[in-house]
């Protein structure tokens, strides 16, 4: 089945203990993306990554960082993790060689973390 | 910057129709989206429209895109209680070969009555 597996799916943890949470797809997709949804705020852009050894940053990068060294994994790790940083976290991929130019992305079952 | 906003909440009876509206500023939109997240999961893509065709029909759902004044909609027919959810409204351009990043709305809460 084409999925995008996000791991872990629940996570309680403490200021400054550094975690990560994978992201693993299995459709050969080029474009990989981390997102956070918080109320009010809706679907916020952390890092994304075109391709392997490729990333970038979002809208709001602070306080995580990313890395992209095979095509199907794209793991987002928390340094120091801070209380602000408790939110529910999407991974998300597409082809990103979509000829119709469109970026169709399948979603995670999300990541609910949270910082004390 | 770019911007895409929505209602936050609308709610309906079963059998009626739901219209969910959004907005967007950036004029060089090429692409325009409707995700559902149903409570505890994913989105997952509902359908999407290029910005040069006004409408897409696909079963009970129909979009209408109005570029001019930058202005999408999602209708739902024959709402049923399934269809409770949150939508999400999100744009994307196309740029040198490359799809460009999603611009999310913060999303619609979508509750059908019995």
């Amino acid at each position: 089945e084409a999925q995008v597996t996000q791991n872990p799916r629940y996570l309680i943890t403490v200021t400054g203990k550094k975690l990560t949470v994978t992201c693993s797809q299995n459709m050969n997709h080029e474009y990989m993306s981390w997102y956070r949804q918080d109320p009010g705020l809706g679907l916020r852009q952390i890092y994304y990554s075109m391709n392997v050894e490729v990333t970038d940053k979002g809208d709001v990068p602070e306080g995580y960082k990313v890395s992209r060294k095979e095509k199907r994994n794209f793991p987002l790790i928390l340094e120091s993790p801070s209380p602000n940083q408790t939110s529910l976290y999407f991974c998300a991929s597409s082809p990103g060689d979509d000829l119709s130019g469109a970026n169709v992305l399948t979603f995670g079952a999300g990541s609910r973390l949270t910082v004390l | 910057g770019e911007d895409v906003e929505q209602s936050l909440f609308l709610s309906v009876r079963e059998g009626d129709s739901s219209v969910i509206n959004c907005t967007y500023t950036d004029s060089s939109s090429t692409y325009l989206y409707w995700y559902k997240q149903e409570p505890g999961a994913g989105l997952q893509l509902l359908t999407y429209i290029f910005s040069n065709m006004d409408m897409k029909q696909d079963q009970r759902l129909t979009v209408l895109l109005n570029k001019k004044d930058k202005h999408l909609s999602l209708r739902i027919a024959d709402t049923q209680t399934g269809d409770s959810a949150i939508y999400f409204c999100a744009e994307s351009g196309y740029y040198g070969g490359s799809q460009g990043n999603l611009i999310f709305g913060k999303g619609t809460k979508l509750s059908v009555k019995p």
